[in-house]
């Protein structure tokens, strides 16, 4: 079975300030992908990131960035000089290959950025 | 055009009321997906449509019906619901999944039903 840890309900910063979000994965499968969305207090979830398996690659885009570690089975996400517009619940999420199309996502974590 | 649209936006029903909500997509994705978002509970996938073809229902009640007429439209119809249905419901569409990949899900901005 497929599960998605994100062990921080809560974190609050203060402008500027870098954050970690952390995700923990578990799969037997090989061929999986993982994802990051932001939730905003509007409600609608925006994606972010897609990573497949096989990429190790970490990613920067922006503020944003992504370490993917397969031996830890981790996929966290830093926000660098974070800002008030970041405060929104942030989602990871997992699907594999070759079962049904199900995303399964962790519980979230809760970002406040505060001025 | 926004990617993916729901209609209503809030929605407030008695039990004994039957109710659609509505999702349609602009992105001329294939794949369909409503999800069920409560407070203090993770995300819930209920069910897929695949061109137009469900390929998932995951438990879901039969008080909730879904109905996908083509792959840019998606309904939920709602008869007959409890308190604890009250949630978030969101719609979401994906270029497609299976051999070629999974790609990522682009989400509506939810219908917030409340059960009274």
């Amino acid at each position: 079975a497929q599960k998605v840890t994100q062990a921080q309900t809560e974190i609050s910063v203060v402008e500027k300030e870098d954050v970690t979000l952390d995700c923990v994965y578990e799969t037997r499968d090989t061929t999986y992908y993982l994802f990051w969305y932001k939730q905003p207090p509007s409600g609608e979830l925006v994606f972010l990131i897609r990573r497949n398996s096989f990429d190790e690659q970490n990613e920067i885009s922006g503020r944003y960035s992504w370490n993917f570690q397969k031996s830890t089975s981790s996929f966290n996400f830093t926000i660098t000089a974070s800002q008030v517009v970041d405060s929104a619940v942030y989602f990871c999420a997992l699907i594999t290959q070759g079962g049904s199309e199900k995303l399964v996502f962790g519980k979230g974590t809760k970002l406040t950025v505060n001025p | 055009e926004t990617g993916v649209t729901q209609t209503p936006r809030h929605l407030v029903m008695g039990m004994t009321n039957k109710k659609s909500l509505k999702c349609e997509q602009h992105l001329g994705h294939n794949a369909m997906y409503w999800y069920k978002q409560s407070a203090k509970k993770p995300l819930e996938l209920m069910f897929v449509y695949n061109f137009k073809e469900q390929t998932e229902n995951n438990s879901v009640p039969s008080r909730f019906s879904p109905e996908c007429p083509n792959s840019s439209h998606l309904f939920l119809h709602l008869h007959t619901l409890q308190p604890e249905d009250s949630a978030l419901y969101l719609c979401a569409s994906s270029q497609g999944f299976g051999a070629s990949g999974s790609y990522e899900q682009y989400f509506g901005p939810g219908t917030r039903l409340t059960v009274t």
